[in-house]
């Protein structure tokens, strides 16, 4: 039970901002989201992650809502090299980071 | 960030025999763990390697057919024993350097099996 919803696969034109949606309504007041991204089965590179605000560092933003019943990663000026699978992760309790990746968003940028 | 690497990064295998891959990180580490992910699929987790003593095994996997060994905070080996072509897949580990950090991942050894 990976814990979290996110679309099959988005499009993004070049030099655009990617928009990646992430549904996580069970969430509880102190689980974190991460993002994690895999580009053509390399291994998964983390992207950021948040708890109730809003986080951005040098790779993307990250938007909460207020709620923390979703979330959106935004990759401000989408280029080729962001095409990759996305993965949005509640990790499991329990002492440690326990990571389930679900199937993730696919995201294809086009020139 | 740690630096991780894996050995090998690819192999081709025979039915029948067993592989050996070893991850190697730059810095000493609290966790390390043990992913598969099959052809088209998303990453599975295989177990937690714990340093001195026996690996923590996700469910649907066993010790005698993926034994972990962790000798220290660096270092982690996952064996492939008896293996058939449906063990083809890409095999990562990952490093976290508290219970609380976020976690990072080697660059994979991508098995075939035949």
């Amino acid at each position: 039970d990976a814990k979290t919803t996110q679309p099959p696969s988005m499009d993004c034109a070049e030099g655009r901002a990617a928009n990646l949606p992430c549904n996580h309504s069970t969430i509880s007041g102190n689980e974190y989201v991460y993002w994690y991204r895999q580009i053509h089965s390399q291994g998964p590179q983390y992207i950021i992650h948040g708890l109730k605000n809003n986080e951005t560092n040098e790779m993307a933003s990250l938007i909460i809502t207020e709620d923390r019943k979703s979330s959106t990663l935004i990759l401000p000026h989408a280029t080729l090299r962001d095409t990759a699978v996305y993965y949005c992760i509640r990790p499991f309790s329990g002492g440690y980071n326990k990571l389930i990746f679900g199937a993730g968003t696919r995201l294809a940028v086009h020139p | 960030s740690a630096v991780i690497s894996q050995k090998p990064s690819r192999d081709i295998c025979q039915r029948g025999t067993s592989l050996t891959i070893q991850c190697q990180v730059d810095s000493q580490v609290t966790m390390m763990f043990w992913y598969r992910q099959q052809p088209g699929q998303s990453l599975t987790l295989i177990a937690t390697a714990n340093q001195g003593s026996e690996a923590t095994y996700e469910s649907g996997f066993v010790i005698d057919k993926f034994p972990i060994s962790r000798p220290n905070l660096t270092f982690s080996t996952l064996t492939v024993s008896n293996m058939s072509p449906e063990d083809s897949s890409i095999y990562l580990c990952s490093v976290q350097t508290s219970a609380t950090d976020t976690q990072y991942f080697g660059p994979g050894t991508r098995l075939t099996v035949l």
